[in-house]
This record gives C-alpha cells, structure tokens and sequence, in this order.
C-alpha cells in the first residue's frame, strides 16, 4: 500500500502567490519523520524542509513552511511568494524506521509545480 | 566539495552487459542507500547499508548488488542489463534516523540500448 499519497499530478501558480502542494501519509510507527525534496528539470534532490512526529510546531525554512496536521495524518508544503525558479517536481517523502527498509525515505509519486509570469 | 558525489552521470550501454554506479559520500554519514527514479519520477528505495548491514528491497532482482569497500562509499553493480533498468539512479546518504536530513548525489541516468 502506498505510503505517502499526493494528489496533485500538476498545479500551476502565478508568481507571488502562495501555493499548497499536499501530502497525506500512513503509518503505524509513532516515530516518524515527514521531509519535503525539490527536483528541478536539471536532476538533482534538493532538501526543503523536515518535520519530526514529535515536533510541536510545524517547521518553516525560509518561503517554505510545512502543516503538519498530526490527526489527519497530512504533510502539505506551502511556498509563500512564489518565484519562477519554484517550478520544479516536489516529492513528500516519510522515513519511518526501521522496520523493512532501514530508515530509507519513502516518496510519493510527486507534484510537478509551474509558477507561471 | 561535493557532499554525495556519484559517477558516472550518464552511461549508455547494450543489453546483456554488466556495469557499476561509484557513489562517495565525505558527510561522515554511517547509512547510505540507492534509489531508482523510473520514468514517471517515482523514487523507490532498492538498497539500505548501514553498518554492514544490508537491507533489500524485496522486489530488487537479484542482477543487482550493493558493495560497501568503507562508510563512506557505497557502490551498485548491476549484471545482465536488461531494457528496464533504464532509469536514473540515485545515491543517497544519511546519519541514521536522518533527522538532519538526507543528502542525495546528483543522478546517474542508465541507458540500455
């Protein structure tokens, strides 16, 4: 069963605005930690932004902030002020642990985001 | 310094032969994983090593194997190429729980021709 679920293939956004990509997770472990990667067409895996199971408060880097909402298991990541070079594929990814994989992260299928002129 | 430095960033390759991704990582991390990113983007884990200890994704073949000379490197050979294993690979190292984060290498795109 797919662990980490985001619903949203594609979402476009014009540039300053806000935008929310969402993430829902399942997991039976109590202690987990939910993580947000930006891929932009050149390849590589860019690190945004982490939240851990016990964190009080949900985490913010920058533009980037993440709302954890515990109860419903969701993970979505808001960009605040988009800018052009924001278009990118997101993946949410969980690492729970460490169970069968060892503490590998586990990525949703990702949410290709276009931020728009 | 590159923190996951792999190599080679593109290899194009026939069927039926066998080839090996370096992967390197200078964090002082001690867990160290590859991925494959098929053509849809769908990151899936295939190896964890941490310690020695090896963790595999059970629905990996058998053509590929993880090879660990130190901590810090962890190298993929893959035997008997075949036409799906085109895809980007990707190295990835973290310090256990990996509350600091994961660092992910910059891709090695397999093809086979």
């Amino acid at each position: 069963a797919q662990k980490i679920t985001q619903t949203q293939p594609g979402m476009f956004v014009q540039e300053k605005e806000a935008v929310t990509l969402d993430c829902t997770y399942d997991t039976s472990d109590p202690s987990y930690g939910l993580f947000w990667y930006k891929q932009p067409s050149s390849g590589e895996m860019i690190f945004l932004i982490y939240q851990g199971s016990y964190d009080q408060q949900n985490a913010t880097e920058g533009r980037y902030s993440l709302n954890f909402q515990k109860a419903r298991k969701s993970a979505n990541l808001v960009i605040s002020a988009s800018q052009l070079g924001d278009s990118a594929m997101y993946f949410c990814a969980m690492r729970e642990g460490p169970g069968n994989s060892g503490y590998a992260l586990n990525f949703g299928k990702g949410t290709s985001l276009l931020v728009t002129p | 310094d590159t923190a996951v430095s792999q190599t080679p960033k593109y290899l194009v390759t026939q069927m039926g032969n066998d080839k090996s991704i370096k992967c390197e990582q200078n964090l002082g991390h001690d867990t160290m994983y590859w991925y494959k990113q098929d053509s849809k983007k769908f990151l899936k884990i295939m190896f964890s090593y941490n310690n020695k200890e090896l963790i595999i994704n059970e629905t990996v073949p058998n053509r590929f194997s993880p090879k660990s000379p130190d901590k810090a490197h962890l190298n993929l050979h893959i035997n008997s190429l075949e036409l799906g294993d085109s895809a980007v690979y990707f190295c990835a190292s973290s310090q256990r729980q990996g509350a600091s984060g994961y660092t992910f290498g910059s891709g090695t795109r397999l093809t086979v021709v």
